[in-house]
């Protein structure tokens, strides 16, 4: 089975400071991504990776960047909190580069920014 | 530019009664289709996806789901609801042969399965 985890399953800063959130998965997967989640929005994307130190913007990348290092890692990162940034985070993997992939994803991070 | 809508926020079925969630979508092209079910403070679960062939296709927990091209819809089916399938439901689409493209999600439909 996929395993996709988030460093944390709830998290609370203040604003200003400066916010790592990790997700690793163990199945070798190329790609990876991290979306928000608000009621009434849905999911929404930030940022995604096909591959090691690649990175593409997603739907709402401002005030957020992302690292991968390595395969199994995508962190998302966010540089001064800010109250609108309180939110469910979710991480996905799927294998490569196929259109029919599923994305499997993480038990998420709820944000909370004081 | 793809999207995906789920017409109703919220869906109340009582335990035992068939229930259905509605799921439309827009693409340039055919369509891969996906369901993901999200239990309370959990990440989202795969249901089941359309790729081609048969229109209705079967997934986990005993839901199904029914491709319609001139409808343009894929709507999530149960023959008969359990409390336990109380949950947020996300409908998800990508363009075929468009590579690995991010999955674009319907807003989410909540169903209250009551007892």
């Amino acid at each position: 089975d996929v395993k996709v985890t988030q460093s944390s399953r709830y998290l609370v800063k203040r604003t200003g400071e400066k916010v790592f959130l990790e997700c690793v998965q163990d199945m070798d997967h190329e790609n990876m991504f991290w979306y928000r989640q608000d009621p009434g929005l849905g999911l929404r994307l930030i940022y995604f990776s096909y591959d090691v130190k690649m990175k593409e913007k997603g739907d709402i990348p401002e005030g957020y960047s992302v690292s991968r290092e390595k395969k199994e890692r995508f962190s998302l990162i966010l540089e001064s909190a800010s109250t609108n940034q309180t939110s469910m985070y979710l991480c996905a993997s799927s294998l490569e580069g196929s259109s029919t992939d599923t994305q499997y994803f993480g038990p998420g991070t709820r944000l909370t920014v004081l | 530019a793809q999207s995906v809508a789920q017409p109703e926020d919220q869906v109340n079925v009582a335990e035992g009664n068939p229930l259905t969630v509605k799921c439309t979508y827009s693409v340039s092209g055919n369509p891969y289709l996906f369901w993901y079910v999200q239990y309370p403070n959990r990440g989202l679960q795969f249901l089941l996806k359309y790729i081609t062939g048969d229109n209705l296709v079967k997934g986990s927990y005993g839901f199904e789901a029914e491709f319609n091209k001139s409808q343009t819809s894929f709507h999530l089916k149960k023959p008969s609801a359990l409390v336990s399938d109380s949950a947020l439901y996300f409908c998800a689409v990508r363009v075929m042969f468009s590579g690995n493209t991010p999955l674009v999600f319907g807003k989410g439909t909540r169903l209250s399965v009551i007892a």
